[in-house]
C-alpha cells in the first residue's frame, strides 16, 4: 500500500448504528486530519493530530469521536448521526516541521457516507 | 473568519485554449498556498504549491502570486479535456498554539470542450 488510504470506501448507516472510518498513512508523516467535504461548501477539517496529540477541534459535534493510536493510523467513529451528516469524508497527513513543500497535505480517496 | 473565495465556475474553455483560475484570500500573514484539482468523485490531488510573489511553471501549470493584493491563481496552457475537474485553493495559515491548517476555497469547476 502507498500513499493515504481510507476503509470503507462506502458506508450506508440508520442514525442509531455506531461505525468506524479507518485511515492509514504509509508516508511517514507526523500529523494527520479529518476532513467534510459536502456538496457546494468547502472542505470542512474538522480534526488534526500532530504527533498522535489532538491540536485542533473545529467545533465538530461529539457525535464524531476521532482516535489516533500511532502517527500512522487514524479512526474517526460514528454514531447517532443525522442525516445533514451525509458526506464525503477525507483523511490527510503531512509532516508537519519539515517546512516548505514538505508541509503539503496529501489526501486518501474517501469515504463516502449516506445516513438514513 | 479567514476565507478564501474562488469563482464557483462552471468556466468552459475550448481544448488547447488557456484556463485561468483565480482565488483570494483574506489573511494577509499566509505565506504558502496550494492549488488541488479534484475528479467528479475523488479526492483531492495536489497540482502545485508556490510561496514567492510572482510566478511558477509546472509542465503546462503556472501558478502566480501576489501577496500584495492577496492573490492567487492558475494559469492551464494547451486545455484537455482530462483537465475537466473542480480546482481547490488552498492557503495555509497560522491557527494557534504552533499548529497550521489549511483553508479551502469552494472551487472552480473547469469544463474543457473538445
Amino acid at each position: 500500500e502507498t500513499g493515504v488510504t481510507q476503509t470503507p470506501r462506502h458506508l450506508v448507516m440508520g442514525m442509531t448504528n455506531k461505525k468506524s472510518l479507518k485511515c492509514e498513512q504509509h508516508l511517514g508523516h507526523n500529523a494527520m486530519y479529518w476532513y467534510k467535504q459536502s456538496a457546494k461548501k468547502p472542505l470542512e477539517l474538522m480534526f488534526v493530530y500532530n504527533f498522535k496529540e489532538q491540536t485542533e477541534n473545529n467545533s465538530v459535534p461529539s457525535r464524531f469521536s476521532p482516535e489516533c493510536p500511532n502517527s500512522s493510523h487514524l479512526f474517526l467513529h460514528l454514531h447517532t448521526l443525522q442525516p445533514e451528516d451525509s458526506a464525503l469524508y477525507l483523511c490527510a497527513s503531512s509532516q508537519e516541521g519539515a517546512g516548505g513543500p514538505g508541509e503539503t497535505q496529501y489526501f486518501g480517496p474517501g469515504t463516502r457516507l449516506l445516513v438514513l | 473568519q479567514k476565507e478564501v473565495e474562488q469563482n464557483s465556475g462552471p468556466l468552459s474553455v475550448p481544448e488547447g485554449a488557456i484556463a485561468s483560475l483565480n482565488c483570494t484570500y483574506s489573511d494577509r500573514g499566509s505565506q504558502s498556498f496550494f492549488w488541488y484539482r479534484q475528479y467528479s468523485g475523488k479526492s483531492p490531488e495536489l497540482i502545485m504549491f508556490i510561496y514567492s510573489n510572482g510566478d511558477k511553471e509546472d509542465g503546462r501549470f503556472t501558478a502566480q502570486l501576489n501577496k500584495a493584493s492577496q492573490y492567487v491563481s492558475l494559469l492551464i496552457r494547451d486545455s484537455q479535456p482530462s483537465d475537466s475537474a473542480t480546482y481547490l485553493c488552498a492557503v495555509r495559515e497560522y491557527s494557534g498554539a504552533g499548529s497550521y491548517q489549511l483553508t479551502f476555497g469552494k472551487g472552480t469547476k473547469l469544463s474543457v470542450i473538445p
